[in-house]
């Protein structure tokens, strides 16, 4: 399995909803990272968690909330968003040595 | 202040020619750099690689190309063909070992004519 997969694929939610996206590996990749991609930008870093333990936070609200369960499984937590939150949210992991980070398709997040 | 820039939002090459798209970096500390090709509604797609004790690495259809003094990158595809009609990512990493997120630069469209 080479792949990263993430659920949902799209995913419309209230100001007041609390959701979760998640992403899945099994290539055995031990870091794993969430971006933010807005229309037209680059994709930007969230969160990097190295063998399941939070190592970067890029200064992101705390109404987005990671999690990392296990080595294969990568959660998002949203709470309370705000219509500017809407974006394509990309997950990605790397072998820790490597630097080479493999892209899921992504969730597009729509907050009204 | 953008540390990974892509100056030219977008190239338009015929079927066939070489398409070359460039990369300019100001952060001394990036030491890996990577092309990404990304649809719309996609993830990005890991092309290409390049270690900075290099200069060049090849696959395929795919060269990059290392300046270091200059802090620039340049990614050739040859020949261009319609399927490489995407948006393409540079992207670099301080201090290797996969566990830094990636600084990516804001993209080239690229449209192959036929």
């Amino acid at each position: 399995d080479t792949e990263v997969t993430q659920t949902p694929k799209h995913l419309v939610m209230g100001m007041t909803n609390k959701k979760s996206l998640k992403c899945e590996q099994h290539m055995g990749h031990r870091a794993m990272y969430w971006y933010k991609q807005k229309a037209k930008k680059p994709p930007e870093l969230m969160f990097v968690y190295s063998y399941e333990k939070l190592s970067i936070n890029e200064s992101v609200p705390s109404r987005f909330s990671p999690e990392c369960p296990n080595s294969s499984l990568l959660n998002l937590h949203l709470h309370a968003l705000q219509p500017e939150d809407s974006a394509l949210y990309l997950c990605a992991s790397s072998p820790f040595s490597g630097n080479e980070q493999f892209f899921g398709p992504g969730t597009r997040l729509t907050v009204l | 202040d953008q540390q990974v820039k892509q100056n030219s939002p977008s190239l338009s090459v015929q079927e066939g020619r070489i398409s070359i798209l460039n990369c300019d970096y100001t952060n001394s500390m990036f030491d890996y750099f990577l092309w990404y090709k990304k649809y719309p509604a996609e993830g990005p797609t890991f092309l290409i690689s390049i270690s900075s004790i290099k200069d060049k690495n090849e696959d395929g259809r795919f060269t990059v190309f290392l300046n270091k003094s200059a802090k620039h990158l340049s990614l050739h595809i040859v020949p261009s063909q319609p399927g490489d009609s995407a948006v393409y990512f540079c992207a670099a990493s301080a201090q290797g070992g996969g566990a830094d997120g990636l600084t990516f630069g804001k993209g080239t469209h690229l449209i192959i004519q036929p």
